[in-house]
């Protein structure tokens, strides 16, 4: 069975810093694997995905994510992190021709 | 472009009363449809799926129903709402079939606070 892990309930990272925002998932064989993010109150947006080729994928909004098979994670990273980044972030996997299953989301704020 | 739409935006609703919500999808043939409920603002429970017209799935048993009349158009249901239905209903789309590229779209949101 598919599952994914977001460690943090909340990430709080100073405003031009670089951020992360861990994710580990599970899955029986090669994994799709997506990111959005959620403003207040409104729909997810997506943000970038891992199907294959180059482990490192850019996305929306400067944002990037590393796929890590030995280490069975997906990080979400930005060098230099904006107010405006603050946001619920989701990571997400699926098994191919299955459901996306969500992970349980991860606060980023962003302090000036 | 495709572009999906949910209404309404808010909904306050009494306890025992029935409820309604669209969810319609442009400029795509044979999407899958999605109904999430999200609580308290953090993770997400799918609710119903549909792979096309007339066919739900239900992933959990609940005071909910959702029907695909058409195509493009996806409705969540209930006859008689509980304190517990208080939500974020959220409808999402994918390509169907071979158009599909693993993603999810997602609409803007119902807000749901049963009184």
């Amino acid at each position: 069975a598919q599952s994914v892990a977001q460690p943090e309930d909340q990430v709080n990272v100073a405003e031009g810093n670089p951020l992360t925002v861990k994710c580990t998932y599970s899955v029986s064989g090669n994994p799709y694997l997506f990111w959005y993010v959620q403003y207040p109150n409104r729909g997810l947006q997506f943000l970038l995905k891992y199907i294959t080729g180059d482990n490192l994928v850019k996305g929306s909004y400067g944002f990037e994510a590393e796929f890590n098979k030995s280490q069975t994670s997906f990080h979400l990273k930005k060098p230099s992190a904006l107010v405006s980044d603050s946001a619920l972030y989701f990571c997400a996997v699926r098994d191919p021709g299955d459901k996306l299953i969500f992970g349980t989301g991860t606060r980023l704020q962003v302090f000036p | 472009s495709q572009t999906i739409h949910q209404w309404p935006a808010t909904l306050v609703q009494p306890v025992g009363s029935p409820l309604s919500l669209e969810c319609t999808v442009e400029g795509t043939s044979n999407p899958n449809l999605y109904w999430y409920r999200q609580a308290a603002g953090r993770g997400l429970q799918l609710l119903f799926y549909s792979v096309g017209i007339g066919q739900i799935s239900s992933e959990v048993p609940q005071n909910l129903s959702a029907s695909r009349p058409q195509d493009r158009q996806f409705i969540l249901s209930s006859k008689k709402l509980l304190l517990s239905d208080s939500g974020f209903y959220l409808c999402a789309w994918e390509g169907g079939g071979l158009v599909n590229t693993g993603e999810l779209f997602f609409g803007e949101g119902s807000r749901l606070t049963v009184l």
